[in-house]
Parts: structure tokens; sequence; C-alpha cells
């Protein structure tokens, strides 16, 4: 059974600081994974997407890798500013599924002016 | 492009009663697909439908059902609601199963009292 794992659960920084959030899945056999962001009580916004054949993507300040042998993935913000305030999520798709996405419990940024 | 939509925002029901919840999947995409999340927790897959079809389904019990209509919106029906029902019910819409990115709308807000 697949599982998803992100550490930290919450992280507090000051506003400028370059952090790195992550996140780590048990099955390698994924399809894809994606990063979300979740204000308090809202939906999920779709950061970035990473196709199992490939190693990173990036926007903007966002920056993610993937690294399917050891089940791993990073999401990096440079950066980061008080708007970046809010909860990380990852998430897999498994390979030879119907593409449901698995989630982890998301680490709880806040970052502070 | 209109994003996913869901109605309503908000709603508090009473065990024992039912509830549909309604999304509008974003332009050009036939595969929804629904969620739960439960507070402090990641989203639960509860069920997917591809082209008006059920094409997969979570660890949810039948009591929780679904529809998708020609024009890829979608229902998500729940009878004899529990207390545990509680929780945030968010939509998620793709282009095709498994491959592309998904796209959530702002959920639903379910009060079970």
């Amino acid at each position: 059974k697949q599982e998803v794992t992100q550490i930290p659960a919450a992280l507090s920084v000051p506003e400028g600081e370059n952090l790195v959030l992550n996140c780590s899945f048990t099955d390698s056999a994924i399809y894809n994974l994606q990063w979300f962001r979740q204000d308090p009580g809202k939906g999920l916004t779709s950061l970035l997407l990473i196709q199992s054949s490939q190693r990173e993507q990036t926007s903007g300040r966002l920056n993610a890798s993937l690294d399917k042998s050891s089940g791993r993935s990073t999401l990096y913000i440079a950066a980061s500013q008080p708007g970046d305030s809010a909860t990380y999520l990852c998430a897999v798709v498994l390979g030879g599924s119907q593409g449901n996405l698995i989630f982890g419990k998301g680490t709880k940024l806040s970052v502070k002016p | 492009e209109t994003g996913v939509t869901q109605s309503p925002t908000h709603l508090i029901k009473t065990r024992g009663q039912q509830v549909t919840l309604r999304c509008s999947s974003q332009s050009g995409h036939n595969t929804v697909s629904w969620y739960q999340q439960a507070l402090g927790q990641g989203p639960q897959f509860i069920f997917q439908y591809y082209r008006e079809e059920e094409n997969g389904r979570g660890n949810f019990p039948p009591r929780f059902s679904g529809l998708q209509f020609p024009n890829y919106s979608s229902e998500l029906n729940v009878n004899a609601l529990e207390l545990d029902d509680s929780a945030l019910y968010l939509c998620a819409s793709s282009f095709e199963r498994s491959s592309y990115e998904q796209y959530f709308g702002p959920g639903t807000r379910l009060t079970v009292t």
C-alpha cells in the first residue's frame, strides 16, 4: 500500500529564507507526483507536476525534484515571502492505477515578516 | 477557460439525512475525482468518473455514490449521514485519468450535527 509522508509537519521561517519541504513515498512505481498549496479552508492549487520520467520542474521561485528510486521529492522555495504561508501537500499517482492521487498530510508553512 | 467550480460552498446537515454536492469540471476535462479531507489530514480518494462511468473507488462505503453527466459535471451523494462525514469535499478534474495534471475546485464544507 502506497504511503506518502511529509516532513516536517509544520515549519516557521523568517521572510527571505530559502527552504525545503520533503515528501517521501513507499512505492516507487509512481506515474507522476504533484505538489499543491492549500490556504486555510480552501481548495488545492496545483504548483508543480513531475512525470515519473522527469527529475525536476521549476516555476518561478519554486523548484521540485523527484528521485523515484529513493522514493523522495523535495519542494524548494527560494526567497520566501509572507504570502507563501499555507499548507503544502504532495501527492502521487501510482502506475497502473485509475489515476487517483494519494496524499501526504502536508507541511504547514508560516513565513514571518 | 473556466476552472473547476463546486456548490454549495458550505452546508449543515443532521445525522441520518442525505446530501448532494455538485462539481463542474474545467472546460475540456473528461475525468472527475472526488476527495474527502478531514481537518488536519490530506485528502482521501472517494471515487473517480471517466466519461460518465465510475472508474475506481477508494475505501468508502456504498452510501457514498456519484454520477457524471454528458457535459462531464458530477454529483456526489451521501446517504445516512454520520458525524464523521463532516469534512471538506473536494472535486478535481483532468483531461485523462492518470496522465495529466489534476485541478481542484474550492471545495464544499459539510458539517453534520
